[in-house]
């Protein structure tokens, strides 16, 4: 598609489940990132990919979130024994290379998630 | 660690007056520095973005901002403020390697008739 692509735009789940966040990158795109967005705060580093280098996991808040890229492409954030904390808008990124190289960051419209 | 910090979580202007948001970072080497705009119930979108070339850059609907190395800012400038600017802006600095973007509390501008 044109732009990155994010499914499901919306999830409401109850405490305790497990979810899962997928994400499609622009075409080519070698470089995702996932961030978290909380009401009214920033937006809160989770995880990045680059290419097939090992993954930069260092946002990612508790061993309950996990995610992997498939192939290079599609991407899957899973928080399992979701918690109402958990509850936050979930934005996916991608980029052609890395921001150090001036290449854009592109993001999608994100993943809308309440715990209840 | 690089950082941002966004002085002011809301800024109210009047239609037609000049925008000012403001942005400082910490880094040891200059960094590369990114303006975001999120309008309600949307995506990030790029506004602008400094890569170590003109220190003043120009971006999308208007706005501008200047890197001063100096002041370790990156101020985002608009100078007639028109409704549809009402949104919330960001800016974000990447560290060179290896590249995640660090993005500051960010700064919602409501803009008055």
């Amino acid at each position: 598609g044109a732009g990155v692509s994010q499914s499901p735009s919306n999830k409401v789940t109850e405490k305790g489940k497990d979810v899962e966040l997928r994400c499609d990158p622009i075409s080519g795109h070698t470089a995702l990132y996932w961030y978290r967005q909380s009401l009214g705060q920033g937006l809160e580093f989770l995880i990045y990919f680059q290419g097939n280098s090992a993954p930069d996991k260092s946002g990612l808040p508790s061993d309950r979130f996990s995610a992997e890229r498939t192939g290079g492409s599609v991407s899957t954030l899973t928080i399992q024994r979701t918690q109402q904390e958990d509850s936050a808008v979930y934005l996916c990124a991608s980029s052609s290379g890395q921001p150090g190289s001036g290449n854009t960051i592109y993001f999608g419209e994100g993943s809308w998630l309440t715990v209840v | 660690a690089q950082s941002v910090t966004q002085l002011g979580s809301h800024v109210s202007v009047s239609e037609g007056a000049l925008v000012l948001l403001r942005c400082n970072y910490s880094s040891s080497v200059p960094p590369y520095l990114f303006w975001y705009v999120q309008y309600p119930n949307q995506g990030l979108q790029l506004l602008l973005k400094y890569t170590s070339a003109a220190t003043l850059v120009k971006g999308i609907n208007g706005f501008e901002a200047e890197f001063k190395k100096s002041e370790t800012s990156f101020h985002l400038t608009k100078p007639s403020a028109h409704m549809s600017d009402a949104a919330e802006y960001f800016c974000a600095v990447s560290e060179r390697s290896p590249g995640k973007l660090i993005f500051g509390q960010g700064t919602e501008l409501s803009v008055k008739p």
